[in-house]
């Protein structure tokens, strides 16, 4: 596509309750990542995916958060159990995955969960 | 190791130039910039490289200090398009993944 595409766009949740959050990135773009922002704060790393290398799965603030990759293109966000502080904006991002640095990611708009 | 930004914010009026400040405490190869407009997906804006030149886009430019591990941007004659929140990333060594910085929060005022 011509942008990365973010599903839901909104979601609001109970608390204790699994959420999926999909990324679809821009075709080619073989590196993924997801970041997540609270409200007014900064760009917090979850997780990035570069091909067929394993994830770096550094970022992820609990082993209530997982991530997969499909094919190489889309990439799904799971919640487990929800808590009320995983409210943010989870935002998506591809790149072409150009390892000398000058590597530039593109955002999707993001998906707003609320838990409430 | 996460950036570190400053100021944290500023308030311009139309036409005044700003100073946006990126530091970090390991070796940096390259420094990213990208601008978040309320409600919206950041945005890249440029890419300073290691030897590189200073980049520009519009009239804003940047600068990289490889010894000292930082990097400046610098918007010059502001516009109201220029609002929004800048943040730094920088790469690990041989690493895709971009850590950012807490952001600053630039309003322009007419």
């Amino acid at each position: 596509g011509a942008g990365v595409s973010q599903s839901p766009s909104n979601k609001v949740t109970e608390k204790g309750k699994d959420v999926e959050l999909r990324c679809d990135p821009i075709s080619g773009h073989t590196a993924l990542y997801w970041y997540r922002q609270s409200l007014g704060q900064g760009l917090e790393f979850l997780i990035y995916f570069q091909g067929n290398s394993a994830p770096d799965k550094s970022g992820l603030p609990s082993d209530r958060f997982s991530a997969e990759r499909t094919g190489g293109s889309v990439s799904t966000l799971t919640i487990q159990r929800t808590q009320q502080e995983d409210s943010a904006v989870y935002l998506c991002a591809s790149s072409r995955g150009i390892r000398s640095g000058a590597n530039v990611l593109t955002f999707g708009a993001g998906s707003r969960l609320t838990v409430l | 190791q996460q950036p570190v930004q400053s100021p944290q914010a500023v308030i311009l009026r139309e036409g005044e130039d700003a100073v946006i400040n990126c530091s970090s405490s390991k070796a940096l190869y390259s420094v990213h910039w990208y601008r978040q407009k309320h409600g919206e997906a950041p945005v890249f804006l440029m890419i300073l490289l290691k030897g590189g030149e200073q980049m520009r886009h519009e009239k804003i430019s940047a600068s990289f200090n490889e010894k000292k591990q930082q990097s400046s941007l610098y918007l010059t004659a502001s516009q109201l398009s220029y609002s929004g929140t800048y943040f730094c990333g920088t790469p690990g060594a041989g690493s895709y993944q971009l850590t950012f910085g807490k952001g600053t929060k630039l309003s322009v005022i007419p």
